[in-house]
């Protein structure tokens, strides 16, 4: 079944640490992203690529870092320079990003907690 | 300025009733898409309905329909005869040149 996956499900940090969360794909996508959500907010981008080997800031980069080696994978790194990192992570991708008619498929999240 | 609106923030109904969640947009651009997606408690983003902003055409999918109003900028969506299932954080979003998202509307469906 194609689809997106996103491991671990559950992530717990100790502050200073740097810790990447993982995004695979198999839906053939060229773009992916990368979301952050926050109890009671909307989503809000984090990165994003568009093919492999590039990648954009969204609207809340700082403290984050991203990979795209592979068409499949769109790691993020959250570093100890996020100042409030714990929050909900979703990960996305779509057939491309300029289409502004193609609809995003999520993966099932990672919830990262900074203990 | 939030370019996707949502003034309810959360919604209780008991099963069978209709719910209709409110959605106001603002973008420059003529060409744009609108998308509504489903959040339930395990938490992955569930794409439900989409809209071109040159099709005003209302319809109506299974229980799901939707009315979309260019002159208002608005993108309001309808769940009839709700269920227990839909129990879900409802968002609307905008597709100019990026994909925006409004703040949710938690929906509860009581038994």
């Amino acid at each position: 079944d194609g689809g997106i996956t996103q491991s671990p499900k559950y992530l717990f940090r100790k502050e200073g640490q740097n810790v990447t969360l993982s995004c695979e794909q198999n839906l053939n996508h060229d773009a992916m992203y990368w979301y952050r959500q926050d109890p009671g907010q909307g989503l809000r981008l984090i990165y994003y690529s568009q093919i492999v080997n590039d990648f954009q800031k969204g609207d809340i980069a700082e403290g984050y870092s991203v990979s795209r080696e592979k068409k499949e994978s769109f790691p993020l790194t959250v570093t100890s320079a996020q100042k409030n990192p714990t929050a909900f992570y979703l990960c996305a991708s779509s057939r491309e990003t300029g289409g502004v008619n193609n609809e995003q498929f999520f993966g099932p999240g990672t919830r990262l907690t900074v203990l | 300025a939030q370019k996707v609106t949502q003034a309810q923030t959360e919604i209780s109904v008991v099963e069978k009733e209709d719910v209709t969640l409110d959605c106001v947009y603002e973008t420059r651009d003529t060409t744009y898409y609108l998308f509504w997606y489903k959040q339930p408690p395990s938490g992955e983003l569930v794409f439900l309905i989409r809209r071109n902003s040159f099709d005003e055409q209302n319809e109506i999918s299974g229980r799901y329909s939707w009315n979309f109003q260019k002159s208002t900028s608005s993108f309001n969506f309808t769940i009839t005869a709700s269920q227990v299932v839909d129990s879900a954080v409802y968002f609307c979003a905008l597709n100019d040149y990026k994909l925006s998202f409004g703040a949710g509307t938690t929906v509860t469906v009581r038994a």
